[in-house]
């Protein structure tokens, strides 16, 4: 089993719709993740941190916590076609200064 | 605030030279970690270095592999002699602790032919 997961996609959404982002780990005492976008030939840029449960928003970006589930999402609301990029899900293990990565979803928003 | 920087952006050299990648981390960021990215195998850390003190290397593949971070400021990976599979795009990202988000920079593209 992989550390962690993400669907490798392509997801693809219409524009003004919410695409949902989902991936999961399996460090059960891991405390922080990330959201990083990935254009494609540039680097991963960080978009989203998230430390506890629940919901935390940042202009269209909601991303969504769930420990007992082991599991982390990013929704993208009103997506635009320059929302599409790779979307890489990092989570830092327990007592562990390495972020793990998820290989990434492809998000393709249509116009 | 400038960003993580990183040179060369593109590298083109031919088997069994050496290479040398660059980076200087955000001021004031004590953490800095070296990463290459493939489509095979996506992002791999390489190694990590804490108050300029490499921490973990054991990322890197091999002996051909060293990286250096002589101040706070600027870290140097280099491959001796470069192969073909070393082609990749290599990224230098920091961090202003250990437990935070890492910032990348914007990588360098190397082609080992």
């Amino acid at each position: 089993q992989k550390e962690v997961e993400q669907n490798s996609g392509p997801l693809s959404v219409p524009e003004g719709a919410i695409a949902s982002l989902n991936c999961t780990y399996s460090d059960r005492g891991s405390q922080s993740f990330f959201w990083y976008r990935q254009y494609s030939g540039k680097s991963p840029e960080l978009i989203m941190s998230i430390y506890s449960n629940g919901d935390k928003e940042d202009g269209r970006f909601t991303a969504q916590l769930n420990k007992a589930s082991q599991y982390v999402s990013l929704l993208i609301r009103d997506s635009q076609p320059s929302d599409s990029a790779t979307y890489l899900c990092a989570v830092n293990p327990s007592g562990s200064y390495k972020l793990i990565f998820g290989s990434g979803t492809r998000l393709l928003v249509r116009p | 605030d400038a960003g993580v920087i990183q040179s060369p952006r593109h590298e083109v050299t031919e088997m069994g030279q050496e290479v040398t990648l660059r980076c200087k981390p955000i001021s004031g960021h004590n953490s800095l970690f070296w990463y290459r990215q493939t489509m095979m195998r996506g992002l791999e850390l390489l190694i990590y270095f804490n108050n300029n003190v490499p921490i973990d290397d054991s990322g890197m593949p091999e002996d051909r592999f060293s990286a250096k971070m002589p101040n706070a400021s600027f870290s140097t990976l280099k491959i001796q002699p470069s192969e073909p599979r070393d082609s990749a795009v290599y990224f230098c990202a920091s961090s202003p602790s250990t437990y935070n988000e890492q910032f990348f920079g914007p990588g360098t593209r190397l082609t080992v032919l």
